[in-house]
């Protein structure tokens, strides 16, 4: 149980595009669902928070109307990269909390490429 | 808010030999401390986690140590394989976020 996928794998895209990446909980429903970012050889750096049905919270110094996140359902959380450009690329990895417990059950990332 | 540091960066050691890995965190509140495992390009894995009610757990090779006084846990690995060669990351969490240190890469020589 507590499986989280992650839809695309990898994506490039050119740059002053769009790219939405999906987060799926497969077998629970996630209370909570976060975006990181990780640059190469760098650790996970949390984006934001989101909750099923209301506004995400982002972290400090991330662009919210860059970054636009959606978590419409218990089960699935969207981040959209608007406007990308080179420098938005990166290993994006999403995270679902059920709640009942600590851990965090993490997606397998995409990554993304900005031309 | 909560500061994990984590040393050291890099880590090489022999076959067999054990690696240790250390943290500290700065949030008193902090209650559950996990471990990750990441190999390149793949998601992060949970190898162990400790909460704050507990000072040592272990699973096989490996085990984690909580100093909650200190503030700072550590990940032991004995008898260390090649395929123990991965980045690790440790994490602090007071609920439902994680903060994460900054990584150690572990290689083990044949």
């Amino acid at each position: 149980g507590a499986v989280v996928s992650q839809h695309p794998s990898r994506v490039i895209c050119k740059s002053g595009t769009s790219v939405k990446i999906e987060c799926r909980s497969l077998d629970f429903q996630a209370t909570t669902m976060f975006w990181y970012r990780q640059f190469p050889k760098q650790s996970l750096m949390l984006m934001a928070t989101s909750n099923e049905g209301s506004k995400a919270t982002y972290e400090q110094g991330v662009e919210k109307d860059k970054f636009l996140i959606n978590h419409a359902s218990l089960t699935l959380s969207t981040l959209t990269v608007t406007s990308a450009h080179p420098e938005d690329s990166s290993f994006y990895i999403c995270s679902a909390w059920r709640g009942a417990s600590p851990e965090q059950y993490f997606g397998p990332g995409t990554r993304l490429t900005v031309t | 808010g909560e500061n994990v540091e984590q040393h050291p960066s890099t880590l090489s050691v022999q076959e067999g030999d054990s690696a240790v890995i250390k943290c500290t965190y700065s949030d008193s509140a902090s209650n559950y401390f996990p471990w990750y495992k990441q190999e390149l390009g793949k998601r992060p894995q949970l190898i162990i986690d400790i909460r704050s009610n507990v000072g040592e757990k272990k699973d096989q090779r490996i085990a984690v140590t909580l100093n909650k006084t200190a503030k700072h846990f550590s990940l032991h690995i004995t008898e260390t394989q090649p395929e123990d060669s991965a980045v690790y990351f440790c994490a602090a969490s007071t609920g439902n976020q994680f903060y994460f240190g900054t990584g150690t890469s572990l290689t083990v020589i044949p």
